[in-house]
């Protein structure tokens, strides 16, 4: 998988726009951008993924870098109930396909 | 089904019993994922399923650890003569095929060996 990198924790106010950064400088021309989250004691879910252009969902918005090195999670209007390890992944197309977790961006919501 | 369905939620087991874990998968998904998360770790692979042959082992830690799958649909991952080291919450993950899906994962098996 190409490697990415996240901030180890980030926190956001409840109501706000949480902006979670990653950079995937070694990522090839065919690999897609994918976002998933987990809540404590809960399996991940899957967010939102993205090849070149911005995507959204119900979810949240997925801006990604012109040069593809990079892309940002944005979760409009953060609740406490977005607590979670966000992970952003870009899993090497062909074989196995799986996904490689790292550590996450540990993301806390204040009230 | 209508989502990733795991069995038992939870197992309790003596040190050295073997025990079997169960995923159905969601209807019609050909690929099979099982990771495992230990207590405030990170998730890792275990094993891939393409229909019911398996391409990626490479994740499993030892001879202990198996899995099937059959009918292409539900998967077993047996340990047998368990550790306290493999304590952990093992996941299931099911996709249509990977490039443009994801995975749906369950709620998980939350494993103790005593």
């Amino acid at each position: 998988d190409a490697k990415t990198t996240q901030p180890t924790s980030m926190d956001c106010a409840e109501g706000r726009a949480a902006n979670l950064p990653c950079n995937h400088s070694t990522i090839s021309g065919n690999e897609y951008v994918y976002w998933y989250r987990q809540i404590h004691s809960q399996g991940p879910q899957y967010i939102i993924h993205g090849l070149k252009n911005n995507e959204t969902n119900e979810m949240a918005s997925l801006i990604i870098t012109e040069d593809r090195k990079s892309s940002t999670l944005i979760l409009p209007h953060a609740t406490l109930r977005d607590t979670a390890v966000y992970y952003c992944i870009v899993p090497t197309q062909g074989g196995s396909e799986k996904l490689v977790f790292g550590k996450g961006t540990k993301l806390t919501v204040n009230p | 089904g209508a989502g990733v369905s795991q069995s038992p939620s939870n197992k309790v087991t003596e040190k050295g019993k073997d025990v079997e874990l169960r995923c159905d998968p969601i209807s019609g998904h050909t690929a099979l994922y099982w990771y495992r998360q230990s207590l405030g770790q990170g998730l890792e692979f275990l094993i891939y399923f393409q229909g019911n042959s398996a391409p990626d082992k490479s994740g499993l830690p030892s001879d202990r650890f198996s899995a099937e799958r059959t009918g292409g649909s539900v998967s077993t991952l047996t340990i047998q003569r368990t550790q306290q080291e493999d304590s952990a919450v093992y996941l299931c993950a099911s996709s249509l095929g990977f490039g443009l899906y994801g995975y749906t994962f369950g709620s998980g098996t939350r494993l103790t060996v005593v």
